[in-house]
């Protein structure tokens, strides 16, 4: 199985801060990886698949790249109701691993 | 507007059997594939199983021989049948749509395996 490392496991940014979320695979994936976002309490929500296509109609403030195993998902200018849990998702394979985590908050 | 709605949700005994469903509306059901995947409380979420549009099945190894998931393209129902339940099956479980990376998410339906 495709292992997924995400990094940092928790953030605190500042509103309008630049946030960096790093994800990488234990084996080339190509593009196929996934960014979702959760929210407490709720179901997780697509933003980005194939590593940079955003999801319509998620902000354009969020952004991804890489290839093969680093990938990175960038929030250009944090807002408050950004605040949750993102998880990156290896969608190259079965099974369909996800990273563990990285959780945002407010500073 | 895409809708899945999961529900049977329930406390069941260690080594006992559950049947999950997610009614799903607003797309064209036997076309797409569906997953199930599941978080326990306060952790990560992990993919269970999934079907294809051609009715192809995968699952995960901590689930295969334990867990079978159907549909009934005539009820547009997802189903997750979990037999020999373990305390580590509890999990909010959610369905979701979609082949590889999943574009929409149901609300979720707890389970919790407890003596």
């Amino acid at each position: 199985d495709i292992q997924m490392t995400q990094s940092p496991s928790s953030l605190s940014a500042s509103v309008g801060d630049r946030v960096t979320i790093t994800c990488r695979a234990s084996r080339d994936i190509s593009n196929y990886l996934a960014w979702y976002q959760q929210k407490p309490g709720k179901g997780p929500n697509l933003l980005i698949y194939t590593a940079s296509t955003l999801q319509s109609g998620v902000p354009s403030r969020f952004s991804g790249s890489g290839s093969g195993t680093d990938f990175t998902l960038t929030v250009s200018s944090l807002q408050p109701e950004d605040v949750a849990t993102y998880y990156c998702q290896n969608h190259n394979s079965v099974p369909w691993t996800f990273g563990q985590g990285t959780k945002v908050e407010i500073k | 507007e895409v809708q899945l709605l999961e529900s049977g949700g329930a406390l069941v005994q260690p080594g006992g059997s559950l049947r999950l469903a997610c009614a799903a509306s607003g797309f064209t059901f036997n076309a797409y594939g569906m997953s199930w995947v599941r978080q326990a409380p306060g952790k990560g979420l992990e993919w269970v199983s999934a079907m294809s549009g051609g009715g192809i099945t995968y699952y995960g190894d901590s689930v295969k021989g334990r867990f079978t998931i159907s549909r009934d393209t005539s009820k547009n129902t997802l189903y997750l049948v979990m037999d020999r339940l373990r305390v580590e099956d509890t999990a909010e479980y959610y369905c979701a749509k979609g082949w590889g990376y999943l574009e929409y998410w149901g609300q979720g339906t707890p389970v919790t395996v407890s003596s």
